[in-house]
């Protein structure tokens, strides 16, 4: 399965800054999907980050609060702008170059961005 | 609306057997998957389940009754280092995930 670099792996923010947080895959993949986890709650996806388009963002997320940047089939970044104490969450990159032995589209997460904006 | 409903948290001896329950309702249904998620770490898959019935691998099965709309993971021969947390996803008709909130699954001596 495909081997997620994600970084950083934690930072602390101050409110009214963004911070962009990447996502490098160590072989081509089609999707790219960013996730937030929010303590006690289930993930949440972002957005499908493309290559070559604009990313397509979830009910409740855009483009203007989560930029997403796709210049290849191995990289994305995103990034948390004007940041609030609301935005301090695990953001999660995802991949789905893999499957099951079933034939589901099993997913790889990367170890996750733990970002707190004081 | 789509929903995942999960114990929050299970407290389990270690050499014991336990298993986390997971009701879905989804628009449509194409699959269910488990995943382990220690503390600090990414995600990882564990099963997937699309027909009814159940799923061995090794110490881990997992069971699906789509007409009841529930799964479940049963964990045997507990090891300490299955304290993690364990996510339920239900896939819809769109293909779509929809995560339940993790059981936080904890292994007592």
């Amino acid at each position: 399965s495909a081997v997620i670099s994600q970084k950083p792996s934690r930072d602390i923010c101050q409110r009214g800054t963004s911070l962009t947080i990447q996502c490098q895959v160590d072989s081509q993949v089609t999707m790219m999907f960013w996730y937030r986890q929010q303590p006690g709650q289930s993930l949440t996806l972002i957005a499908t980050a493309n290559q070559g388009s604009e990313a397509t963002y979830e009910s409740g997320f855009v483009i203007d609060k989560f930029p997403i940047s796709r210049p290849n089939l191995t990289f994305s970044t995103l990034t948390v702008s004007n940041m609030s104490p609301e935005d301090s969450s695990i953001y999660l990159c995802s991949v789905s170059p893999g499957t099951s032995s079933s034939g589901a589209n099993v997913l790889t997460f990367g170890a996750g961005s733990r970002l707190t904006v004081l | 609306g789509q929903n995942i409903d999960q114990p929050t948290e299970m407290t389990a001896t270690e050499g014991a057997i336990v298993q986390i329950n997971c009701t879905y309702q989804t628009s449509g249904f194409n699959g269910l998957f488990w995943y382990q998620q220690h503390a600090g770490e990414a995600p990882t898959f564990l099963s997937y389940n699309v027909l009814d019935g159940l799923e061995e691998k090794g110490r881990f099965s997992s069971f699906l009754s789509r007409s009841k709309g529930y799964s479940y993971l049963l964990l045997k021969e507990l090891q300490m280092k299955d304290s993690a947390s364990y996510l339920c996803a239900a896939r819809d008709s769109n293909y779509q995930l929809i995560w339940g909130a993790g059981t936080k699954l904890i292994i007592k001596p």
